[in-house]
């Protein structure tokens, strides 16, 4: 049963530091979504990415947030720096494009962040 | 951009009896419509998903039903059982892909489903 895995599934943070976020799709899922999830604003949208061109990262602050493919396997989201607003759970979803279709999307076990 | 709206925030309904959990749409371009559940702590999953061209989809005790022109969606689930508590999301995303004209999801807020025994 392939699964999108995360890592790491916890990370406490001080104010300021960097943190990294790795997201490993299922293997042949030609694009990777990464989404936050919070109390205030639920389940929102922050970047993905189509055979590991960034199309879209217009939900992501771009003055601290950053998000990368260095290849097929792994999918990266960074920020620098942290702030305790960036307090939340970051699930990285991937799904397979096949003809002109989007296939489903599966979520990995999220990142829970907390930044103090 | 899309938006999606949910409702009810929060659903309680009896062991057995029938819960129905309603989402609106803005994007008339918007044509794949998933409903994921999320129990606490753990990943959204996706439990049924319905196609624009498709008016109405069944899996077992779950069914959703799509009204295109009043751009709403809904979810049943019959027979409810104490395992359907969880959180319930709705989604709607255009999967239409021409070189890159596919979306992420835009999610509802979610309702909270509570199975009282």
């Amino acid at each position: 049963d392939a699964r999108v895995t995360q890592t790491p599934r916890d990370k406490v943070t001080e104010m300021g530091q960097e943190v990294t976020m790795r997201c490993q799709p299922i293997l042949g899922h030609n694009t990777v979504f990464w989404y936050r999830q919070t109390m205030m604003q639920g389940l929102e949208l922050l970047a993905y990415f189509r055979n590991r061109a960034p199309l879209d990262d217009s939900g992501m602050p771009k003055d601290r947030f950053s998000a990368e493919m260095p290849d097929a396997t792994l999918a990266t989201l960074k920020i620098q720096p942290s702030e305790p607003r960036d307090s939340a759970v970051y699930f990285c979803a991937s799904g397979l494009v096949t003809g002109d279709y989007q296939e489903t999307q599966y979520f990995g076990p999220g990142t829970r962040l907390l930044v103090l | 951009g899309e938006n999606v709206e949910q409702h009810p925030s929060t659903l309680s309904v009896q062991e057995g009896d029938s819960a129905v959990i309603k989402c609106t749409y803005s994007d008339s371009a918007s044509n794949y419509f998933p409903w994921y559940k999320q129990e606490l702590g753990k990943r959204p999953q996706l439990i049924i998903d319905i196609r624009s061209n498709v008016g109405e989809k069944k899996d077992q005790r779950i069914a959703v039903t799509l009204n295109k022109t009043a751009k709403h969606f809904s979810l049943h689930i019959t027979e409810t059982q104490p395992e359907d508590s969880a959180v319930y999301f709705c989604a709607a995303s255009n999967l239409e892909y021409s070189g890159g004209g596919a979306d992420g999801l835009t999610f509802g807020k979610g309702t909270h489903l509570i199975i009282q025994p």
